[in-house]
């Protein structure tokens, strides 16, 4: 099973649509999760972080579910620029002391808006 | 403000040559990532350096791939000899780790776009 596990899309949705989607992570002691956005050709750049309340910033609503071990994505009113592939990122718990963490990428899931 | 820099932006070579790529972190960071994307297999983290050090190595592919970190500011990833399969675009990633942190941010270079015929 892979660390991180995306549903790869696409999605395809008209825009003004409301597109949600979810990303599973199988290490029960994971401290951080952030969301990626990756434009074709493009490097992938920070979307936003995962907090355990949940966290908003204008469309775009992350959520964490450490029991069922997942985090979601909700695009509300979708945007024809929102089309991008989206990654979840996982970081395992950085040991007490230790300066360094390896971040886990998910391998994306493609969003296309249409007109 | 300058990002994390890379280069070349493109590499085409033959099979059986050396290729070294090359990143600048952002000014300040102590974590560098060298990453490599392709359609099949995603986002591979294939190095990592703490403060120079290299911490995990086990996403190198082969003896063929080297990487160092000199200083703060440079690092390189080097494949000797390339061959086709190493066709695809590498990431340098860099980042601010402190201790006790848990949440850091990696920001991403432009890639090296490598082709090896």
């Amino acid at each position: 099973r892979k660390e991180v596990e995306q549903d790869p899309g696409p999605f395809n949705v008209p825009e003004g649509a409301t597109v949600a989607f979810n990303c599973t992570y199988s290490n029960s002691a994971s401290q951080s999760f952030f969301w990626y956005r990756q434009d074709c050709r493009k490097e992938p750049k920070l979307l936003m972080s995962v907090y355990s309340s949940g966290n908003e910033d204008g469309r775009f609503t992350a959520q964490l579910n450490r029991a069922s071990q997942y985090i979601s994505l909700l695009i509300r009113d979708s945007k024809l620029s929102d089309s991008a592939t989206y990654l979840c990122v996982v970081s395992p718990k950085t040991p007490l002391g230790s300066s360094a963490s390896k971040i886990i990428f998910g391998s994306g899931t493609r969003l296309s808006i249409r007109p | 403000d300058a990002g994390v820099i890379q280069s070349p932006r493109h590499e085409v070579t033959e099979m059986g040559q050396e290729v070294t790529l090359r990143c600048k972190p952002i000014s300040g960071h102590n974590s560098l990532f060298w990453y490599r994307q392709t359609m099949m297999r995603g986002l591979e983290l294939l190095i990592y350096f703490n403060n120079n050090v290299p911490i995990d190595d086990s996403g190198m592919p082969e003896d063929r791939f080297s990487a160092k970190m000199p200083n703060a500011s440079f690092s390189t990833l080097k494949i000797q000899p390339s061959e086709p399969r190493d066709s695809a675009v590498y990431f340098c990633a860099s980042s601010l780790v402190l201790a006790g942190v848990y949440q850091e941010t990696q920001y991403f270079g432009p890639g090296t776009r490598l082709l090896v015929l």
